[in-house]
């Protein structure tokens, strides 16, 4: 079976420091991997997508980047980290083809101070 | 622009009645279509899916149906549980990678 892990769980980062957050996939080859973010009392905004290796789609123009260096692993990246980045980063996966559900991971809680 | 839209934050219905959550898009090219149940902290979990060449699907005490005619959707649960108390998100696809979300309504089940 497939399983997606995301972590660290929640993360307290002071102003102008780097993000790291890392996810990877288990069970599954070449899926379609996907970054959103759910700001307090928000609905889920895609951030990034990557239908393979080295390929990222960015959605909206913001502080964050997204690499995808192997094909179950995605990674969340920012070299400053501004206020408006607080909020719950979720991690999905969804199978390369056809119309398919996406399956999320856990999620990080991100506060900036 | 937001293109896909649950405009209730929130309903409130007794255990055992049914719930209907409801979702209207935009984009008329959107042609499959999901629903999500999200807990507080935790990653949302795929509920029931609907493909634009249906306008029903089933799955146990969940159903979905979609009138394309309406660009609407909505999530029937019957007989809600206290346990259904969740957000519920909505999500469609243009046959393409990308899922728009809607925001959300807050389900209360009230035991």
């Amino acid at each position: 079976s497939q399983t997606i892990h995301q972590w660290p769980a929640t993360l307290v980062q002071p102003v102008g420091s780097p993000l790291s957050l890392e996810c990877t996939v288990e069970g599954t080859s070449n899926p379609n991997l996907y970054w959103y973010r759910q700001a307090a009392g928000r609905g889920l905004q895609l951030l990034f997508y990557s239908v393979g290796i080295g390929q990222i789609s960015s959605e909206v123009p913001q502080n964050l980047s997204a690499s995808r260096p192997q094909d179950r692993q995605f990674i969340l990246s920012s070299k400053k980290l501004l206020l408006s980045d607080s909020g719950f980063y979720l991690c999905a996966w969804s199978a390369g083809t056809g119309l398919n559900e996406q399956f999320f991971g856990p999620g990080t809680r991100l506060t900036v101070l | 622009d937001q293109q896909v839209k649950q405009n209730s934050p929130s309903l409130s219905v007794q255990e055992g009645r049914i719930s209907i959550l409801n979702c209207d898009y935009t984009n008329s090219m959107f042609d499959y279509f999901l629903w999500y149940k999200k807990y507080p902290a935790e990653g949302p979990t795929f509920l029931i899916s609907i493909s634009s060449i249906k306008d029903k699907n089933e799955d146990g005490r969940f159903t979905v149906f979609l009138n394309k005619s309406a660009k609407h959707l909505s999530l029937h649960i019957v007989p809600s549980q206290p346990g259904d108390s969740a957000v519920y998100f909505c999500a469609a696809s243009a046959g393409t990678y990308k899922y728009i979300f809607g925001t959300g309504t807050r389900l209360k089940v009230l035991a």
